[in-house]
């Protein structure tokens, strides 16, 4: 099983502020990997996908980046809007399909 | 509209049995790969198992296998995960998601469906 490891678990920003999440996996998996958005009572929502691609809908201020083992997901400007809990997910090698543990962003 | 609608939150008592659904609309059911995820209270997000509405070809992850069933009926496009005899440590949301292709990314998410085991 792969495992995904992301960092920090908390992240607190100022709006406006850029704001760069960190996942890393325990073997390759290419650019497999997703990143998902999660607000408090919400399900989850995609954001990226094959590390690199904004899914439809996402304003540009996101972006993926990383390949392999090592990927980056950066806000570039943070709106009220964007805090909330990110997670990172190997879609490479399954089952199982693996997430990290999770990025909350909070208010500075 | 492309969408997963799943049934109401259940409370159950232990070592009941439940099935809970999960139901497609606004594209082809057959065609895509459903997964169903488990959130625990305050917790991360954990991949439970996938399903291929099309030939019902299921895996599942290790820490499910034995645990759950994830089963479809085509014919009303509906994704379902069952339990035999739930533990209090069911405890949690369950959402399903569409997967994008091959089994890739889940694009396409449910609300939840909350499962509650008490005694």
């Amino acid at each position: 099983e792969i495992v995904m490891t992301q960092s920090p678990a908390t992240l607190s920003v100022s709006p406006g502020e850029r704001a760069t999440l960190s996942c890393r996996a325990s073997q390759s998996v290419s650019s497999n990997l997703a990143w998902y958005q999660q607000k408090p009572g919400q399900a989850p929502r995609l954001l990226i996908y094959g590390a690199s691609t904004r899914a439809t809908g996402i304003p540009a201020r996101f972006s993926g980046s990383g390949s392999g083992t090592e990927f980056t997901l950066t806000i570039s400007s943070l709106q009220s809007e964007d805090f909330a809990v990110y997670y990172c997910q190997q879609y490479n090698n399954w089952p199982p399909q693996t997430f990290g543990q999770g990025t909350k962003v909070e208010i500075k | 509209e492309v969408q997963l609608v799943q049934s109401g939150a259940e409370v159950k008592k232990p070592g009941e049995s439940l099935k809970i659904s999960c139901k497609g609309s606004g594209y082809s059911f057959t065609s895509y790969w459903i997964g169903w995820v488990r959130q625990m209270p305050g917790k991360g997000l954990e991949w439970m198992g996938i399903i291929y509405p099309g030939d019902s070809d299921t895996r599942y992850s290790p820490s499910f296998q034995g645990q759950v069933t994830i089963s479809a009926d085509k014919s009303i496009s509906t994704a379902y995960l069952q339990w035999s005899s739930l533990k209090a440590s069911d405890t949690a949301m369950y959402y399903c998601a569409r997967h994008y292709g091959a089994g890739y990314y889940m694009d396409v998410w449910g609300k939840g469906t909350t499962v509650t085991v008490s005694s």
